[in-house]
């Protein structure tokens, strides 16, 4: 079965800083991956994903993400980060499957943007 | 895209008390849908999958139980409310192939 692991629970930064969020995952078979933010007290809206091709995805509010399968990683970054992106950041996989796509998630990272 | 309506926002309920949460979706047909739990600190856990009308899965035991009565509509519920059952709930549909997730603003539960 799939799982995520997201190693930062807490990554605090300061504004107009880059910043990466880790997350690895496991699977036997080949899987498609996603990054969500959600701000308090709201749903989850997605980032960006990974589903074939290019390596290196662009997603909304100037993040992207880069695949790695040797490394069975798909670390989230942006260059210079806004006080507005202090959130909850969740990295997520799906199985490539015919039938259905079960989308698991890990624990979560939340960013705190400092002024 | 898809639209996934979920309510009440909050609700605050004793324990021994049942529970209903419903969701509904927009904008697909024959979607998979999942209701997931955040705790409060922490990630989202994977309580139930529908795969069909009446199709459901349940990824850990407890004390909850679904229900996909209309392929659009997922329903949460619980007979006797336990303190534990206190989050956050998420409802969450998926196309065919892949595509990502689309989710409910969420529930707030508060079980007192």
């Amino acid at each position: 079965a799939q799982s995520v692991t997201q190693l930062d629970s807490q990554v605090p930064v300061f504004e107009e800083a880059p910043v990466e969020l880790r997350c690895n995952y496991s699977s036997s078979v080949s899987v498609y991956l996603f990054w969500y933010v959600q701000y308090p007290n709201q749903g989850l809206q997605l980032l960006l994903k990974y589903l074939s091709g290019s390596t290196l995805v662009k997603g909304i509010n100037g993040f992207e993400a880069e695949f790695n399968k040797s490394q069975t990683s798909f670390h989230l970054r942006k260059p210079s980060v806004h006080i507005s992106d202090t959130a909850e950041y969740f990295c997520a996989v799906s199985e490539v499957r015919t039938s259905y796509d079960k989308v698991i998630f890990g624990p979560g990272t939340s960013l705190s943007v400092i002024p | 895209s898809q639209t996934i309506h979920q309510w009440p926002a909050t609700l605050v309920q004793p324990v021994g008390s049942p529970l209903s949460l419903e969701c509904t979706v927009e904008g697909t047909s024959n979607p998979n849908l999942y209701w997931y739990r955040q705790a409060a600190g922490r990630g989202l856990q994977l309580l139930f999958y529908s795969v069909g009308i009446g199709q459901i899965s349940s990824e850990v035991p407890q004390n909850l139980s679904a229900s996909r009565p209309q392929d659009r509509q997922f329903i949460l519920s619980s007979k006797k409310l336990l303190l534990s059952d206190s989050g956050f709930y998420l409802c969450a549909c998926t196309g065919r192939g892949g595509t990502e997730a689309f989710f409910g603003q969420g529930t707030r539960l508060t079980v007192v």
